[in-house]
């Protein structure tokens, strides 16, 4: 089956400790997203990569870090500079350019202990 | 940024009736798009509308677009209990090369 998988489904970050949210596509897609959803909110973009080895910030960029280093995973780190990071995080990907369909994962929820 | 802003925040209504969603945006679009939620869920691609196209339908499914006052609209006709869900627009705007998503509207159908 084609698809966009996150793991792990639920994460505890303790404090000043850096966690990372898994991402992989199977559908052969160019670019890939990381959205942030706050509780009753919309997404927010957090880093987009258009092609491999490739990545650029999205609005809401700060105390998050990427990597593109193969075409199907797009990991992303939360580091401990992100103060704020319990929420629920997104990671899409789509065939092209930015007015592609994309196509989202099931999503993991960051919490904080 | 959040261009697209849904509106109602919240919607109920009886199973049978139909939902209407609108959406105002702020500069130009390429595209508009129209995203669904479940509870706890990634987001589902419903139906995408271009900029030089008024109406589309897909299904139970019927969107508007009007550049001129720079809105949309998702109608869903003779709603089921299942269209529960959050309701999203996303736009494509020129020299953007991501989405932009708003805010949504909360659906929900009472059996």
């Amino acid at each position: 089956d084609g698809g966009i998988t996150q793991s792990p489904k639920y994460l505890f970050r303790k404090e000043g400790q850096n966690v990372t949210l898994s991402c992989e596509q199977n559908l052969n897609h160019d670019a890939m997203y990381w959205y942030r959803q706050d509780p009753g909110q919309g997404l927010r973009l957090i880093y987009y990569s258009q092609i491999v080895n490739d990545f650029q910030k999205g609005d809401i960029a700060e105390g998050y870090s990427v990597s593109r280093e193969k075409k199907e995973s797009f990991p992303l780190t939360v580091t401990s500079a992100q103060k704020n990071p319990t929420a629920f995080y997104l990671c899409a990907s789509s065939m092209g350019g930015a007015g592609e369909t994309q196509y989202f994962g099931p999503g993991t929820r960051l919490l904080v202990l | 940024s959040q261009q697209g802003e849904e509106d109602p925040q919240a919607l109920s209504i009886q199973e049978g009736e139909n939902a209407t969603m609108n959406c105002s945006y702020k500069t130009s679009i390429n595209n508009l798009q129209w995203y669904r939620q479940n509870s706890g869920r990634g987001l589902v691609h419903l139906i995408l509308i271009r900029s030089n196209e008024r109406e589309k339908h897909s299904g139970r499914l019927r969107v508007t677009l009007d550049t001129s006052k720079k809105s949309s609209s998702l109608l869903i006709t003779a709603s089921r209990a299942a269209d529960t869900a959050s309701y999203f627009c996303a736009t494509d705007n020129p020299g953007r090369r991501a989405l932009t998503f708003g805010s949504g509207t909360r659906l929900q159908v009472q059996p």
